[in-house]
């Protein structure tokens, strides 16, 4: 069983369209996160979720918002998409609250989403 | 955010040791990390250090943690080509936000 999945692998698209890509995790974990690497393998935050409070890094532009259907689910959704947007994003989970006692905080990352916008 | 710095490539020959370094700002890290990136595939955790410990050694990874200087490496003994891909280090705050690295490409010379 995979542990974090995306979908799709791979989208291709034009400029001005909208996209989802869809991310589950059946970890049981209670914090999920979008982090887009660039053409440099550059990696950075774009949002954290926990059922409580969702945290976006303040240089993500607002085409992007993140939807969460339910604790196991944190989908990206992408307005006008722009060339700039093009990027491999990973979704990741984590349990960073005590489990008996211990905080573990590991990240596991999906295979990765890559968006080429046309 | 916090910076995490790493250099961004290394070259090393097969058998020899591999050793990949990263500094960081935030003094309140609780724990720090090292990823492993193949071509084509997701970060996967190779191990990693509680801030309170100064090293911690796995089969051929050791974790070498300086927090004065606020320095973290990873060695690999014995290099092997599969060894070849992207390590990432990365940093949890108390605040439980991830800081990744820039990463460092390792490329293993048979």
């Amino acid at each position: 069983d995979t542990a974090v999945s995306q979908t799709p692998k791979y989208l291709v698209t034009q400029m001005g369209n909208d996209k989802s890509i869809k991310c589950e995790q059946n970890l049981g974990h209670d914090t999920m996160y979008w982090y887009k690497q660039d053409s440099k393998k550059f990696l950075k935050i774009m949002f954290s979720y926990n059922n409580k409070e969702l945290i976006i890094n303040e240089t993500v532009p607002n085409r992007f918002s993140p939807k969460s259907p339910d604790k196991a689910h944190l989908n990206l959704h992408i307005n006008s998409l722009e060339l700039g947007d093009s990027a491999v994003y990973f979704c990741a989970s984590s349990q960073v609250g005590p489990v008996g006692g211990k905080i573990t905080g590991e990240l596991f990352f999906g295979e990765g989403s890559r968006l080429t916008v046309l | 955010g916090e910076d995490v710095e790493q250099s961004l490539f290394l070259s090393v020959r097969e058998g020899d040791s591999s050793v990949i370094n990263c500094t960081y700002t935030d003094s309140s890290s609780t724990y720090l990390y090292w990823y492993k990136q193949e071509p084509g595939a997701g970060l996967q955790l190779l191990t990693y250090i509680f801030s309170n410990m100064d090293m911690k050694q796995d089969q051929r990874l050791t974790v070498l943690l300086n927090k004065k200087d606020k320095h973290l490496s990873l060695r690999i003994a014995d290099t092997q080509t599969g060894d070849s891909a992207i390590y990432f280090c990365a940093e949890m705050d108390t605040g439980n936000q991830f800081y990744f690295g820039t990463g460092t490409s390792l490329t293993v010379i048979p």
